[in-house]
């Protein structure tokens, strides 16, 4: 059964340094996703992306952020400069766009747990 | 106010029987509500969506919306111990998922 993947499953960072969360959405999804989960807390949107540009982005998704989708499988997230409180999973979703009834199904990827020290 | 609210929780219910669990929205023109598990340090798996009012059974989970209410709810009947988790209420904007922080439900054996 297809699914997202998501690398590294954990990374670990200095504060101020830069990182990049992979995603690798589902074949023929067309639309990809970017969620965080701070440690007992709720799953928070932070963007969406469709053909290749954002089509909604939250309140976090900030300056510091960016998404990519560099090649025809991987989807990127970077952090410019990570702060203590971006520490959180970090998760990828994806879906095919079906909008019959709006449903609309989101594939979540496993997720990757970023700490920053 | 806060876009999706869930009971608190935690819930606990012995084997067999009937978990309840409840979800109120802001955004009365939301269509599409999301039911989802997650277990502790694993990602959102989707159980159910609802887009129309009443009620949606699906082997043992039952979701049940009323829109006029901006309500959902999510039933589990004969709740085994695998059934324990953290069940998310989400709802869906234009694009976004908006969920809820999720209640946590125990199973006794």
């Amino acid at each position: 059964e297809p699914e997202v993947t998501q690398t590294p499953s954990h990374q670990v960072t200095q504060m101020g340094q830069e990182v990049i969360l992979r995603c690798v959405p589902i074949s023929n999804h067309l639309y990809f996703y970017w969620y965080r989960q701070i440690l007992g807390q709720k799953v928070e949107f932070l963007v969406s992306f469709y053909n290749n540009e954002i089509s909604e982005k939250s309140e976090i998704f900030d300056d510091q952020f960016s998404v990519e989708r560099p090649d025809g499988s991987n989807f990127t997230l970077k952090i410019r400069s990570t702060k203590l409180e971006d520490s959180a999973m970090y998760f990828c979703a994806s879906s095919d766009g079906r909008t019959s009834g709006d449903y609309n199904e989101q594939f979540f990827g496993p997720g990757t747990r970023l700490t920053v020290l | 106010q806060k876009e999706v609210e869930q009971n608190s929780g935690p819930l606990s219910v012995p084997e067999g029987a009937i978990a309840s669990l409840n979800c109120t929205y802001s955004d009365r023109g939301s269509q599409s509500f999301f039911w989802y598990r997650q277990y502790s340090g694993k990602s959102p798996e989707l159980i159910m969506f609802i887009y129309s009012n009443g009620d949606k059974e699906d082997g043992r989970f039952t979701a049940q919306l009323n829109k006029a209410s901006q309500y959902v709810s999510l039933l589990i009947r004969d709740s085994q111990p695998s059934d324990s988790a953290t069940y998310l209420c989400a709802v869906k904007g234009d694009y976004k998922l908006s969920f809820g922080a999720g209640t946590t439900v125990t199973v006794r054996a």
